[in-house]
């Protein structure tokens, strides 16, 4: 079966630290996308990639980054972690064209 | 401005009572419309994908169906399992135009 795996479904961190969270798909698709999951906000884009060692911001970029050095994962990154940042993170990943997104299982992060 | 919207925010059925989610949608040239089903603490998991008004789509007791400007989930005798928030989504274009376009959801529950 095919998958996107994240690599935490818990993580607890303190505000000010440095915060990585993985994604590895094995789909050999080209896209890969991180979202963040609020309460009525609904998700929303952080950023996205198309290549390797590409990256794109998407709607709410501030305070995170990306990386992207092999096709297959795609790691998000808090380079200070606030108690705003508290979220669920969503991963997906998809073939160029139009198919949708397969999600990954979601990382729930709590700052305090 | 490309945009999406599901209505209603919150549906409560008993179960065997069949009845619908709508996903209205507002798009320069439509290219996919999918539907997620997200259960609490995880990913949305896809369902469907309609390319062209009149399409329908069915799994179970679902049925999605897609007109010019909106789509469909029907749910046929739903089942308390059944409960779940429905995502829609919409692709427009290639490049980053290409990126899913989401609706907040449709949180269903079905009572026994």
């Amino acid at each position: 079966d095919v998958k996107v795996t994240q690599s935490s479904r818990y993580l607890v961190k303190r505000t000010g630290e440095k915060v990585f969270l993985e994604c590895v798909q094995d789909m050999d698709h080209e896209n890969m996308f991180w979202y963040r999951q609020d309460p009525g906000l609904g998700l929303r884009l952080i950023y996205f990639s198309y290549d390797v060692k590409m990256k794109e911001k998407g709607d709410i970029p501030e305070g995170y980054s990306v990386s992207r050095e092999k096709k297959e994962r795609f790691s998000l990154i808090l380079e200070s972690a606030s108690t705003n940042q508290t979220s669920m993170y969503l991963c997906a990943s998809s073939r160029t064209g139009y198919y949708g997104y397969t999600f990954g299982s979601g990382t729930r992060l709590t700052v305090v | 401005e490309d945009q999406v919207t599901q209505s209603p925010e919150a549906l409560r059925l008993q179960e065997g009572e069949s009845s619908s989610l709508n996903c209205s949608y507002t798009v320069s040239g439509l290219r996919g419309l999918f539907w997620y089903r997200q259960d609490p603490g995880k990913g949305p998991e896809f369902l469907f994908t309609l390319y062209s008004a009149g399409e329908e789509k069915e799994k179970e007791r679902l049925k999605a169906t897609l007109t010019k400007k909106e789509s469909f989930l029907h749910i046929t005798a739903p089942k308390p399992e059944d409960s779940a928030t429905y995502l829609c989504a919409v692709q427009v274009g290639g490049g980053s135009q290409g990126n899913l376009i989401f609706g907040k959801g449709t949180k269903l529950s079905v009572k026994p």
